[in-house]
């Protein structure tokens, strides 16, 4: 069965930091994997994906997630973080099944950005 | 564009009385699916359906029913709803069988039982 982890509940970066986000899954087959973001009171927002191919994906808002096969991982970056990307960040795995796409969050981890 | 949306957007129930959380998208997807959403547990899947006229459970369904009549609406029916179904429920729809394709998400239904 699919399973994902992020095992940051809460992170705090100041404004102009770096960033990077933990995640890892649990898949016996090549996972689909996202990264969602749900502002306060919003529904969540794609962020990235990866299916295959290059390792490092690129997303909107400056954000970057690489696969690393060997440590099950898919950890979500952004060079230098902005007052508004605080927010929650979530982690999922996909697999299309009997014609439907099924998704597994992790618990996600909520940003708090420092002026 | 209206995407996918929620109705209402806060609800307050008391034990055992009953409702409908509305879902309506209106971009063709065949795909949508109910998640709820509580503390550190991330989104998880309650009922999902392919298309009109079929459903199926997801991780989570029991004490929740749903319909999927036409392909814009998918209601989420509680029959008889208990302080546990209390939490924050999300729509999502999806293009057809399409792992390319992202989940679109409504912005909640927060529900309170008491």
């Amino acid at each position: 069965a699919q399973s994902v982890t992020q095992p940051d509940i809460h992170i705090t970066v100041s404004e102009g930091a770096s960033l990077e986000l933990r995640c890892n899954y649990s898949y016996g087959a090549t996972p689909y994997l996202f990264w969602y973001v749900q502002s306060p009171g919003q529904g969540l927002q794609l962020l990235l994906k990866y299916f295959s191919g290059d390792t490092l994906v690129q997303g909107i808002k400056g954000f970057e997630a690489e696969f690393k096969r060997s440590q099950s991982s898919f950890n979500l970056r952004k060079p230098s973080v902005h007052w508004s990307d605080a927010a929650e960040y979530f982690c999922a795995v996909g697999a299309v099944y009997q014609g439907a796409q099924k998704l597994v969050f992790g618990q996600g981890t909520r940003l708090t950005i420092n002026p | 564009n209206a995407g996918v949306t929620q109705t209402p957007k806060f609800q307050v129930l008391k034990t055992g009385q009953s409702m409908t959380l509305q879902c309506a998208q209106d971009m063709n997807h065949e795909y949508m699916s109910w998640y709820r959403q509580d503390p550190g547990m991330g989104l998880r899947l309650i009922h999902y359906s392919v298309g009109a006229g079929i459903t199926d459970q997801g991780e989570v369904p029991n004490g929740y029913n749903v319909s999927r009549s036409t392909t814009e609406d998918f209601p989420l029916r509680l029959l008889s709803a208990a302080p546990s179904q209390t939490s924050v429920y999300f729509c999502a729809s999806t293009r057809p069988s399409s792992y390319n394709s992202p989940l679109h998400f409504g912005n909640g239904t927060r529900l309170t039982v008491t």
